[in-house]
């Protein structure tokens, strides 16, 4: 079955610290990788998408990046950490074909509370 | 500009009755719309989907309907459980442009 890992659960950083959240995924090929973050009383806002390995498409102009180093890997980074950067931060993945036959279906992982002091 | 929009933020409903959740959209490129329910502190998880070409889609105790002249679409819960207490989000999906695009959620709680 596939499973999908993201760590760590929390972390507190400091303004102006770097950053490096990583989500892999189990039991699947190529799939769809996703980062999400949902900011307090919001709702999930995409933040980069990956079709495959060195492949990002970026959502929203910020401060963070993404790289898919392997095909199960998707990793978001940043350099500086603003205040504005907290928040629950998500990976998704999706696969063609799997129940519905297209991508619409995202599978989650548990997300990482990120809090920026 | 928000594509998916879900008004009620949040939603009471004693255990038994119908629950009933509403999202309303603007884009008519969406060609998929899915519900999601979401514990807190845990990633959201799949519930119930429905094609564009379709205006009802039943599962269990969960249906979704859609309205696409209205470009409207609702989730019903019926009989509502104290366990379905979640938020709930709404996306729809725009296969040409391969994402999902989520609403801002809707907390419901079932009362005992």
């Amino acid at each position: 079955s596939q499973t999908i890992h993201q760590w760590p659960a929390t972390l507190v950083q400091p303004v102006g610290s770097p950053l490096s959240l990583e989500c892999t995924v189990e039991g699947t090929s190529n799939p769809n990788l996703y980062w999400y973050r949902q900011a307090a009383g919001r709702g999930l806002q995409l933040l980069f998408y990956s079709v495959g390995i060195g492949q990002i498409s970026s959502e929203v102009p910020q401060n963070l990046s993404a790289s898919r180093p392997q095909d199960r890997q998707f990793i978001l980074s940043s350099k500086k950490l603003l205040l504005s950067d907290s928040g629950f931060y998500l990976c998704a993945w999706s696969v063609f074909g799997y129940r519905t036959g297209l991508y619409n279906e995202q599978f989650f992982g548990p997300g990482t509370r990120l809090t920026v002091l | 500009d928000q594509q998916v929009k879900q008004n009620s933020p949040s939603l009471s409903v004693q255990e038994g009755r119908i629950s009933i959740l509403n999202c309303d959209y603007t884009n008519s490129m969406f060609d998929y719309f899915l519900w999601y329910k979401k514990y807190p502190a845990e990633g959201p998880t799949f519930l119930i989907s429905i094609s564009s070409i379709k205006d009802k889609n039943e599962d269990g105790r969960f249906t979704v309907f859609l309205n696409k002249s209205a470009k409207h679409l609702s989730l019903h819960i019926v009989p509502s459980q104290p366990g379905d207490s979640a938020v709930y989000f709404c996306a729809a999906y725009n296969t040409n442009a391969g994402k999902s695009t989520f609403g801002d959620g809707t907390t419901l709680t079932v009362k005992p």
